[in-house]
């Protein structure tokens, strides 16, 4: 089954505390993107990566890192978690850059950082 | 700074009332705009993909058509029924960003 998959769906933490939500998908996208989701808001790209080894910063990077080693694979890494980042986070993949193909999205991991 | 609007963000309708909203976008830069319905507790899942002024996409009951001259477009829905309630979503592509709106949440009472 065609799929993005993230883990973990549920995280509580502390403030500091690394952490890392994995993604991965296996539909051989080129194309994949971090976003948080808080009311009111839509949803918010972190960073993206247009292929192995390309990344670059989507509209709310601060606080987040991620890399693009395998194609299929897409972590993001919160290195020093801070209350404001508490969201619900969607991974998505597509098959070229996000413009013109739809993007498939994860099931979403909701972080609380305390 | 970029920026999608969406209005109404919350609309009731009752069952086989039909409705429409819309999405307002920048007119400058544009790729695509996408529109993607979003169930409670599940994922966004992509509706359609626009990408010529004049378009207009139809999948069942729900159709849409975009502006990109005045950089709006607008979702409508046939004859409305409980299973329609989500969140509606639209994004602006623009480059190898995309840009959501905050998304107009329909309820649809039997």
């Amino acid at each position: 089954e065609a799929q993005v998959t993230q883990n973990p769906r549920y995280l509580i933490t502390v403030t500091g505390k690394k952490l890392t939500v994995t993604c991965s998908q296996n539909m051989n996208h080129e194309y994949m993107s971090w976003y948080r989701q808080d009311p009111g808001l839509g949803l918010r790209q972190i960073y993206y990566s247009m292929n192995v080894e390309v990344t670059d910063k989507g509209d709310v990077p601060e606080g987040y890192k991620v890399s693009r080693k395998e194609k299929r694979n897409f972590p993001l890494i919160l290195e020093s978690p801070s209350p404001n980042q508490t969201s619900l986070y969607f991974c998505a993949s597509s098959v070229t850059s996000g413009n013109y193909n739809e993007q498939f999205f994860g099931p979403g991991t909701r972080l609380t950082v305390l | 700074i970029l920026n999608v609007e969406q209005s109404p963000q919350s609309l009731h309708v009752q069952e086989g009332d039909s409705t429409n909203f819309t999405c307002s976008f920048p007119s400058s830069n544009f790729y695509a705009l996408h529109w993607y319905r979003w169930e409670t507790a599940k994922s966004p899942e992509a509706l359609f993909v626009m990408t010529l002024n004049g378009d207009e996409k139809k999948k069942g009951r729900i159709s849409a058509t975009l502006n990109t001259k005045e950089g709006y477009s607008y979702l409508y829905i046939k004859g409305s029924q409980p299973e329609d309630s989500a969140t509606y979503l639209c994004a602006f592509a623009g480059g190898f960003k995309t840009i959501f709106g905050a998304g107009t949440r329909l309820f649809v009472k039997a």
